[in-house]
């Protein structure tokens, strides 16, 4: 297997532009989960799906964030309008949901630059 | 609510040296699961070794080792004989059993040739 793909890897934008970042899971998984990591803040939650269905979105920070998953093999982070503070590595991870610790499997993040 | 915390923001080791990380944790579960991830220069996490908490062995894995010591909600790694390759973010995480991953701040290795 692949493992998680996520794109672009780098991605350089201006304030008040919109962002897209692409995930596609794990084949077989059946949960999604969007992390955002900072110097200041970690490893942060944004958003858990679980069979496409978004079950947690409490770590979305504003409603310029948002997040879908039209189906098991793709989803999407939004953000628009983008922000400096915005700025971060983005990290998706997917897990089949039925072993007693479930773990999760990380994509190679992207690094979101927001001038 | 749970919380891990790592109060090492960075360690350095020799090449060939044992180092060890600290984590404690907060948490009121009796079950749950351990984990340390290294996440090098590449970005890509990757799950070093986990722990149950209701095994009271620790777990070992090649040179990577963990003092799991529940009554204190602590949970170091020991990485023996050091390379150069094991320098990188290493973090803790916590897992109760529902899907939310708790994470710890990090702490990054530097490992001298």
């Amino acid at each position: 297997d692949a493992g998680v793909i996520q794109s672009p890897r780098h991605e350089v934008t201006e304030m008040g532009q919109e962002v897209t970042l692409r995930c596609k899971p794990i084949s077989g998984h059946n949960s999604l989960f969007w992390y955002r990591q900072t110097m200041m803040r970690g490893l942060e939650l944004l958003i858990y799906f679980n069979n496409n269905v978004p079950i947690d979105d409490s770590g979305m920070p504003e409603d310029r964030f948002s997040a879908k998953m039209p189906n098991a093999s793709f989803s999407t982070l939004k953000i628009q309008p983008s922000e400096p503070r915005d700025s971060a590595v983005y990290f998706c991870a997917s897990s089949l949901m039925r072993s007693s610790y479930n773990e999760q499997f990380f994509g190679p993040g992207t690094r979101l630059t927001v001038l | 609510a749970q919380t891990v915390t790592q109060s090492q923001p960075e360690m350095s080791v020799q090449e060939a040296e044992t180092v060890t990380l600290s984590c404690t944790y907060d948490t009121s579960e009796s079950d749950y699961y351990l984990f340390w991830y290294k996440q090098p220069p590449s970005r890509q996490m990757i799950l070093v070794i986990r722990q149950e908490a209701y095994k009271q062995q620790n777990a070992t894995e090649n040179r990577f080792s963990v003092n799991f010591q529940k009554a204190a909600k602590s949970f170091s790694l020991k990485i023996s004989d050091s390379q150069l390759g094991d320098a990188a973010m290493y973090f803790c995480a916590y897992y109760s059993g529902t899907y939310k991953y708790i994470f710890g701040t990090g702490t990054r290795l530097k490992v001298l040739a």
